[in-house]
Parts: structure tokens; sequence; C-alpha cells
């Protein structure tokens, strides 16, 4: 039983340019939540999705930032026109159920922006 | 908004003294999980916590939740150079969707 995976593990974007971040959770999970951790700090709750529906988005920055969970294939993490600030590791868990069960998390983008 | 502080923010021991750290949140929980993260690593799931006063044991690790349910322990007994790591306690409150992390406590250990 493959688990969480992302891709890209590491992703390099120009400031101004887009990046598309991909997770597909273990199988059978259909609960999926990004989080965002800076260097050297903890991990910022940002997005919780279910399948096709976005559930709780209270961490999600209002601008630039979007996410989907589509019926078929991977939940997406988009950033547009990225900013220096954006760099960071992009963490994707997913749960079989709600919190507070156990998230099993990916491996993460590392992204940098130039 | 809820917030949950960890102390100590960074520790470094000797291979086989103990090591806690200790996790305070602003609000009451419905349950604690605690994660472990190694240097370059993703956070992996420990252990929960849901009732009050709750201890919970594995091997050399041992988790408290507190009688009023907003704080806890993680203490390691007679560490290992495999315990580096930041570990990382994490909070619902229940009614929220979503856990908030812990700041972390980053554990050096050394020969």
């Amino acid at each position: 039983n493959a688990g969480v995976m992302q891709n890209p593990r590491h992703l390099v974007r120009r400031r101004g340019q887009e990046a598309r971040l991909r997770c597909s959770p273990m199988k059978g999970h259909s609960h999926v939540y990004w989080y965002r951790q800076l260097p050297e700090e903890g991990l910022k709750f940002m997005v919780y999705l279910q399948k096709e529906n976005i559930i709780d988005e209270s961490g999600m920055p209002k601008e630039r930032f979007s996410a989907e969970f589509p019926k078929e294939g991977p939940s997406i993490l988009r950033i547009q026109q990225v900013v220096r600030g954006d760099s960071a590791a992009y963490f994707c868990a997913s749960s079989p159920s709600p919190i507070p069960n156990e998230q099993f998390f990916g491996p993460g983008t590392r992204l940098t922006v130039l | 908004g809820q917030q949950v502080m960890q102390i100590p923010q960074y520790q470094h021991v000797q291979e086989g003294e103990d090591f806690t750290t200790y996790c305070n949140s602003s609000t009451t929980l419905s349950n604690i999980q605690w994660y472990k993260q190694r240097p370059g690593g993703h956070p992996v799931f420990l252990i929960q916590l849901v009732k009050s006063g709750e201890v919970k044991k594995q091997k050399r690790l041992t988790f408290q939740f507190g009688e009023a349910k907003k704080n806890s322990s993680l203490h390691i007994t007679a560490t290992q150079t495999t315990d580096v790591g930041t570990y990382f306690c994490a909070g619902n409150t229940g009614t929220a969707s979503k856990l908030t992390f812990g700041t972390g406590t980053r554990l050096q250990v050394t020969l």
C-alpha cells in the first residue's frame, strides 16, 4: 500500500511564475490537508479538502493561492505569481476519516523562488 | 486564534540522558497528537491522546495529556542517536476541522 505521494519533490520558480504542487493520498483516503513549513519552523495549516469539496481554507492566503481535489486525480495546490516569501516546504497529509484521526504525511515539495 | 507553544525550542543531550518536551495550548483541546520529523524528512505520527490525564507509553517514550486538556508532554528515557529530530504536538479543539501544530522542539543527541 503506497504512502502519500507528492510531486515534484523539488520545484524552482522565478518570481511571477506559477507553482503547481500535486498530492495523491493513500488508497482509501478521501481527506486531504495541506501544510506549509518555513525553514526551522512548525507546520502551518493551509486547507482541508474532501473529494470535490473545500472544507476549511482558513489557513490559505486570500490571494494567489488555490487548492482543489477533483473526483479523479490528485489534489492540487496552485500558487500564482510566486514571490520569494512563498519559498517553503509544502506538505500534504491524508486520512481515511476526519480529524481526530492520524494523518499520514507525504514527503513534501520544497519550493524555491528565485 | 488557537496557539500551541512548545518548550524548549531546542535541546542538546548526551546519549543516555533523558529528554522532555512540553506543549501548551491557549484553548482546551479535545485530543492531542504527537509527530516526529527527522531532519529533511516529513512528520510521522507517534500517538494520539484523548482523555484528561491520559498517559501512554511506547517503549522509551511516555506521553501525557494534562487534566485540563490544555497541555501535554513527551518524555524520552535514555535517549539514543536515533531519537534525533523535531517533535511536534498537534491539537484539535473538536469543533475545528484542522490540527494546530505546536512550534516544535528540536532534539540533538550526541555520543
